[in-house]
């Protein structure tokens, strides 16, 4: 899988937006980028996934620069509980091949 | 669904005991993962299965590590012996298996070896 970088850690206001960036500047054409994050003590979370286009859910939006190098994960209004350590991945989605090698991550501090 | 369960959620033990983690995946889901986190190496992935078949296991750190998936509702994580420097957040998750999925994940054990 290629390889990310992220920043070690961010601060963001309670209800501001909090848009943590990531780099993968060697990905492939047929990789995508997922976000998972990890709150204090627990499993890690699904988040958000997407291969060119951007994508938005009920937790974040994703934004996909146009030749992919790069990606940015958007909270639209942050709150205590979204502090937590988030993880950039890029992987290749394959049929029975849902693995998942996780980085440092982000570690991302909601402020009150 | 209750989700991924593992169990113990805590276990301590002394080295050199033989220790068995427990996982029961999502029912339907159709690939597990064993994940192990410390402080200084973060996130590893250890093993993965398929339809109940060993995928992956490069991430295995000794021969005292077994994983075993008899079934498609149960996976075992053993060690034996066990030593200190294996203590650490062992996790469990699943999915459905198509190569897009997301994971879910268990609540995890954190394992002590004194």
């Amino acid at each position: 899988d290629a390889k990310t970088t992220q920043p070690t850690s961010m601060d963001c206001a309670e209800g501001r937006a909090a848009n943590l960036p990531c780099n993968h500047s060697t990905i492939s054409g047929n990789e995508y980028v997922y976000w998972y994050r990890q709150i204090h003590s627990q499993g890690p979370q699904y988040i958000i996934h997407g291969l060119k286009n951007n994508e938005t859910n009920e937790m974040a939006s994703l934004i996909i620069t146009e030749d992919r190098k790069s990606s940015t994960l958007i909270l639209p209004h942050a709150t205590l509980r979204d502090t937590a350590v988030y993880y950039c991945i890029v992987r290749v989605a394959q049929l029975g091949d849902d693995k998942i090698i996780f980085g440092k991550g982000t570690r991302l501090h909601i402020l009150p | 669904d209750a989700g991924v369960i593992q169990s113990p959620r805590h276990e301590v033990t002394e080295m050199g005991q033989e220790v068995t983690l427990r996982c029961k995946p999502i029912s339907g889901h159709n690939s597990l993962f064993w994940y192990r986190q410390t402080m200084m190496r973060g996130l590893e992935l250890l093993i993965y299965f398929n339809n109940n078949v060993p995928i992956d296991d490069s991430g295995m750190p000794e021969d005292r590590f077994s994983a075993k998936m008899p079934n498609a509702s149960f996976s075992t994580l053993k060690i034996q012996p066990s030593e200190p420097r294996d203590s650490a957040v062992y996790f469990c998750a699943s999915s459905f298996g198509t190569g897009r999925d997301e994971q879910f994940f268990g609540p995890g054990t954190r394992l002590t070896v004194l």
